[in-house]
């Protein structure tokens, strides 16, 4: 069975300052792929990122960057320079192979709080 | 990325009366969309999977009867809560797979749902 564990259940900081979302996966699959979302307070879902289980290439996106360690089953988020704006629920997910149904398991998410 | 709109944003019906929800992919053809449902600071329970001309994938646990679910074309997909009750007020989110071959989901605006 698939799992995703964000420990993480609110964080907050102040604007500018750096903040890591931690992410950790269990998964029997050998192909899967890792996913990022944020929910800001208007309800939509906005997709960051995806991440191919053969593809453990740290990335960079403006402010935000993430690294995906096999090892550990961790595919962790950092905002860099936090606004108010990156204020949200931010959601981890894992979805397995191709054919295997695209569902996508989701961890119980973060609430970040970026005050000024 | 894909655009998927629902429809309403919200809704607000009295117990016993059926309400409609609609999942439109407006640039793209999805033949297959999903139907979560989400409480208040809580991650997304996928109910259901559904595939263009096909019945739907009800997830454990969820009633077939009770959430019809309509997927009669490749942009539209609906989710019908019948004989609603207080206990079904919930945010309820669609969404696509965005072009064939896709990881990653898009998510509609979701429909918040108050049943009096």
């Amino acid at each position: 069975a698939q799992k995703v564990t964000q420990a993480q259940t609110e964080i907050s900081v102040v604007e500018k300052e750096d903040v890591t979302l931690d992410c950790v996966y269990e998964t029997r699959d050998t192909t899967y792929y890792l996913f990022w979302y944020k929910q800001p307070p208007s309800g939509e879902l906005v997709f960051l990122i995806r991440r191919n289980s053969f593809d453990e290439q740290n990335e960079i996106s403006g402010r935000y960057s993430w690294n995906f360690q096999k090892s550990t089953s961790s595919f962790n988020f950092t905002i860099t320079a936090s606004q108010v704006v990156d204020s949200a629920v931010y959601f981890c997910a894992l979805k397995g192979p191709p054919g295997g149904g695209n569902k996508l398991t989701f961890g119980t998410g973060t609430q970040l709080k970026v005050e000024l | 990325g894909a655009v998927v709109s629902q429809h309403p944003s919200w809704v607000i019906c009295k117990s016993g009366t059926s309400v409609k929800i609609e999942c439109r992919s407006l640039d793209f053809q999805a033949t297959t969309m999903f139907w979560y449902r989400q409480f208040p600071k809580q991650s997304l329970m996928l109910m259901a999977t559904s595939n263009e001309g096909s019945k739907a994938t009800y997830e454990q646990g969820v009633e077939k009867d009770k959430f019809l679910i309509n997927h009669a074309s490749l942009t539209l997909s609906t989710l019908t809560v019948t004989s609603a009750h207080p206990e079904d007020s919930s945010f309820y989110i669609c969404s696509s797979l965005g072009t064939s071959g896709a990881h990653e989901q898009y998510f509609g605006p979701g429909t918040r749902l108050t049943v009096t």
